[in-house]
């Protein structure tokens, strides 16, 4: 069973640019998480999704970032306009329930750089 | 906010058990208690969890105070892949965020 699979690894934009990162839960999960690391920070959480409705997005910003499940595919997390404040790991989890005894299974994280 | 209060690092010695402390005192009945550690340039993973009883598994145990108001991480054994930051956090289910605090900074000393 293949872990939880985010792509790219590292992305490198131009202010401005958009930033769109990609997470592929772990098989039979329909729960998915995104969080932001700064350096030498702890994670922040953005979002929570699952199949095709957002759950909880308190901790995303209001303007410029958004994210979505579809029925089919991987989770988006998108950052349009970005700016270097935006610079930062994004690590996204999956889960397959929402018990309070399920654990989260972390992908790699995707790290972006804004020049 | 996070709703657990952890040291911001600990050194130990290779070999030796590590007690890494939580505080959690506005624990309510239905949270559970669970353990992730990030090592450097990686994603957290998943480490123990419990509710109640002291848990044990191959990486680690968990022993929960018995009010519930703390825990303490312990690591038989520690070894150098073992330095990572470590957070404890309370999950307590349904449609409800984990929050992770700063966690504590754990450094294996050879």
């Amino acid at each position: 069973n293949a872990g939880v699979m985010q792509n790219p690894r590292h992305l490198v934009r131009r202010r401005g640019q958009e930033a769109r990162l990609r997470c592929s839960p772990m098989k039979g999960h329909s729960h998915v998480y995104w969080y932001r690391q700064l350096p030498e920070e702890g994670l922040k959480f953005m979002v929570y999704l699952q199949k095709e409705n957002i759950i909880d997005e308190s901790g995303m910003p209001k303007e410029r970032f958004s994210a979505e499940f579809p029925k089919e595919g991987p989770s988006i997390l998108r950052i349009q306009q970005v700016v270097r404040g935006d610079s930062a790991a994004y690590f996204c989890a999956s889960s397959p329930g929402i018990a309070g005894e399920e654990t989260q299974y972390f992908g790699p994280g995707t790290r972006l750089l804004v020049l | 906010d996070a709703k657990t209060t952890q040291p911001n690092s600990m050194e130990s010695n290779e070999e030796e058990p590590v007690h890494l402390p939580c505080n959690h005192s506005t624990i309510s009945g239905t949270d559970y208690i669970h353990w992730y550690r990030q090592l450097p340039s990686q994603g957290p993973e998943y480490v123990i969890h419990g509710l109640t009883s002291n848990v044990n598994n191959r990486m680690a145990s968990l022993a929960i105070a018995e009010d519930r108001k703390s825990s303490t991480l312990i690591l038989h054994r520690a070894t150098l892949r073992d330095a990572a930051v470590y957070y404890c956090l309370l999950n307590s289910g349904g449609y409800q965020k984990v929050t992770f605090g700063t966690g504590t900074k754990l450094q294996v000393i050879p």
